[in-house]
């Protein structure tokens, strides 16, 4: 079993319309939960922390379900620019410092 | 923001060549560095974490006398791919990470390089 799991995806979205989708982690002693967005032939670039208590940033909303072990991102009016890959990130501690796991990423497409 | 430059960007050469990649953190020092390789399709993989001044540490499965790292300065880390095969292309890509010692030790975010894409014939 993968450490972070995520749906491949591709999502099709229609422009304005919104998108959500989850990721699953296996290690539950995992300290910090982060939402990167990447886009084709790129590095990934982080989209935002993910805070227990779960927060906002703009048209970008995410949750970490502790209990459950997954993260969701929820993206509302969805523009085309939108369209990439979101990688979840899973944070825990190791002897050399915090490992960073990635997951496969969830392909989004945002369409007119 | 933090600024991570990563040379070359692209890199094809034949089979049997070592191929050097250079990554640079431009306004901060970079007290660990992090290489990482990904395959089509696939996620981010940890090859290994460097420490200025040290041995890297490699993950599972990872050949140290294949995937040499050097992270001479605070500023500069270097992966050089040796004798490359064509099961070696993929996508290279370098973070760094500034951590503050001054009281108390704090982990920064990682800052990721643009990427490396070597393609061995």
């Amino acid at each position: 079993r993968k450490e972070v799991e995520q749906d491949p995806g591709p999502f099709n979205v229609p422009e304005g319309a919104t998108v959500a989708f989850n990721c699953t982690y296996s290690n539950s002693a995992s300290q910090s939960f982060f939402w990167y967005r990447q886009d084709c032939r790129k590095e990934p670039k982080l989209l935002m922390s993910v805070y227990s208590s779960g927060n906002e940033d703009g048209r970008f909303t995410a949750q970490l379900n502790r209990a459950s072990q997954y993260i969701s991102l929820l993206i509302r009016d969805s523009k085309l620019s939108d369209s990439a890959t979101y990688l979840c990130v899973v944070s825990h501690l190791k002897a050399a410092g915090n490992k960073l796991t990635f997951g496969g990423g969830t392909r989004v497409l945002v369409k007119p | 923001g933090a600024v991570v430059s990563q040379h070359p960007s692209w890199v094809i050469c034949k089979s049997g060549t070592s191929v050097k990649i250079e990554c640079r953190s431009l306004d901060f020092q970079a007290t660990t560095m992090f290489w990482y390789r990904q395959f089509p399709k696939q996620s981010l993989m940890l090859m290994a974490t460097s420490n200025e001044g040290s041995k890297a540490t490699y993950e599972q499965g990872v050949e140290k006398d294949k995937f040499l790292i050097n992270h001479a300065s605070l500023t500069l880390s270097t992966l050089t791919v040796t004798s490359a095969h064509p099961e070696d292309s993929s996508f290279y890509i370098c973070s760094a990470r500034m951590d503050r010692k001054g009281g108390g030790f704090r982990e920064g975010p990682q800052h990721f390089g643009d990427g490396t894409r070597l393609s061995i014939l």
